[in-house]
C-alpha cells in the first residue's frame, strides 16, 4: 500500500485564479514526480525532483511550477489557471537503490471554467 | 530512444482469461511494470518483473517476458468485472535511471 496523498481530489476553479495542488508522501522517498493525464489517455511527465531543492522540467512543457523544500512534500502551482489546464494531475514518488518503483497518489482532477 | 506500445482496447467475458500485451524497444530495459488505473483514480502497481526473469506469477496474475522479441504480457485468470480498468505497461532502465517510460494504456472491458 502506497503512502502518498494528494489534495484536493477535485477542484473547480475560474480562469485566472492561482492554485496549488498538494502532494505528500510518508515513505521517505527522495524522488517525486508530477504527471498530467487527460481522461483515459497517456501520462505526461511535467516535473520531477531528485531531492530537496532539486526540481526539473519533464517531457511535456507546462506552465506550472513546483518546489521541494521538504523531502515529503512536492506542491505544484499554477499562477493563473486557464481552461487548457483542465486535466488530472498525478503525483508519484520513488526511493533509492532497491526502491526505484514509482508509487502514485490518487490524483487531483482539475476543471478550469 | 525508449518506446512502449500497447493495444488500446480489450474486451473479455467474465470468467475468461485476459491477456494484455506490450512491446518495448529498449533492450537495455531492466525493469518492466504493470499498473492498473480505475476511473478517476491514480495508478496502482500490480506487479513488476526483472529482465533476467521469464515469468512471474502472483495469484490470478501471470507476467510473461520475451526478451528476444521485447514483448511483455499480463494474463489475468478468471477475469471479473472489478478487473475493468486501464492497464499501463512501463519500462525502466537500470543503472541510475529513475523515470519509467509508460505505454498509452489498454482499456480492459469485462462484460457478463
Amino acid at each position: 500500500e502506497a503512502d502518498i496523498y494528494q489534495t484536493p481530489r477535485y477542484l473547480v476553479i475560474g480562469t485566472g485564479k492561482k492554485i496549488t495542488l498538494e502532494c505528500s508522501q510518508t515513505m521517505g522517498h527522495d524522488k517525486m514526480y508530477w504527471y498530467q493525464q487527460d481522461p483515459g489517455m497517456e501520462l505526461h511527465l511535467i516535473h520531477y525532483s531528485y531531492g530537496v531543492n532539486s526540481t526539473e522540467k519533464g517531457d511535456l512543457s507546462s506552465e506550472s511550477t513546483v518546489s521541494r523544500i521538504r523531502t515529503e512534500h512536492f506542491p505544484l502551482t499554477l499562477e493563473s489557471a486557464r481552461p487548457s489546464h483542465t486535466s488530472q494531475y498525478l503525483c508519484a514518488s520513488s526511493g533509492g537503490q532497491g526502491q526505484e518503483t514509482q508509487y502514485f497518489g490518487p490524483g487531483t482532477r482539475l476543471l478550469v471554467l | 530512444g525508449e518506446d512502449v506500445e500497447q493495444s488500446l482496447f480489450l474486451s473479455v467475458r467474465e470468467g475468461d482469461s485476459s491477456v494484455i500485451n506490450c512491446t518495448y524497444t529498449d533492450s537495455s530495459s531492466t525493469y518492466l511494470y504493470w499498473y492498473k488505473q480505475e476511473p478517476g483514480a491514480g495508478l496502482q502497481l500490480l506487479t513488476y518483473i526483472f529482465s533476467n526473469m521469464d515469468m512471474k506469477q502472483d495469484q490470478r496474475l501471470t507476467v510473461l517476458l520475451n526478451k528476444k522479441d521485447k514483448h511483455l504480457s499480463l494474463r489475468i485468470a478468471d477475469t471479473q468485472t472489478g478487473d475493468s480498468a486501464i492497464y499501463f505497461c512501463a519500462e525502466r532502465l537500470g543503472g541510475g535511471s529513475y523515470i519509467p517510460t509508460f505505454g498509452r494504456g489498454t482499456s480492459l472491458i469485462v462484460h457478463p
